[in-house]
């Protein structure tokens, strides 16, 4: 079966950093998606990795440790604006059928 | 840019109603998926399709079906709906050979079954 676990919500202040982890145990793996979620719009897409490893794409890094199961994604300098959901996903199969967790809701405050 | 495009944003029907949510890719794209949000249960995989006439069940196919007729069309059916399929319906493409293939999603179809 598929498993994605990542923490329901995150407060964090503006201009700090934010870890948001996840960890996952899927029956396979081709890759990990970080995307992110306004309330009442469509998610969009963050970062992706498929090796062991950081990625950095501005404020946002995101790392994957594949023998670990795990995978966090790094937001620096917060905005109010970052103030989102940020969905964890992996791609665990053949014709990228993509599983998703459930989400952390992340609230920026002043 | 992508563009995936979904029928309705709100629909409202009633128990037993036959329900279609359309969505329309302009990428060209091989992949289409249809996934449904609830609170607490994040998205979940309902149906996929990796080519024109094929179809792949998702981790809750129960109670739907769909139909990819054309390449840019990936329509979701809800036989006969029931009150526990209220909820955001979320369609996404992809393209397996470009880039990572990371989905584009739809605005969604928020579902209300009565």
């Amino acid at each position: 079966g598929q498993n994605i676990d990542q923490p329901t919500e995150m407060t964090a202040t503006e201009g700090a950093i934010v870890q948001i982890n996840c960890t996952y145990q899927t029956s396979g793996f081709n890759g990990l998606f970080w995307y992110q979620q306004h309330a009442g719009e469509a998610p969009t897409f963050l970062s992706y990795n498929v090796l062991d490893g950081l990625e950095e794409k501005g404020r946002f890094s995101s790392f994957l440790s594949r023998s670990k199961g795990y995978s966090y994604l790094l937001l620096k300098e917060l905005q109010m604006k970052d103030s989102a959901s940020y969905l964890c996903a992996v791609n665990s199969g053949g014709y990228q059928k993509v599983t998703f967790g459930t989400g952390t809701k992340l609230q920026v405050i002043p | 840019d992508v563009k995936v495009t979904q029928s309705s944003r709100y629909l409202v029907k009633r128990t037993g109603e036959k329900v279609f949510l359309e969505c329309v890719q302009d990428m060209d794209h091989e992949n289409m998926f249809w996934y449904r949000q609830d609170p607490g249960l994040g998205l979940r995989l309902i149906y996929f399709s990796y080519d024109v006439k094929m179809k792949e069940k998702g981790d809750i196919p129960e109670g739907y079906s769909v139909s990819r007729e054309k390449k840019e069309r990936f329509s979701l059916i809800l036989e006969s709906a029931s009150t526990n399929q209220t909820s955001m319906y979320l369609c996404a493409s992809s393209f397996p050979g470009q880039g990572p293939g990371e989905l584009f999603f739809g605005e969604g179809s928020r579902l209300t079954v009565l």
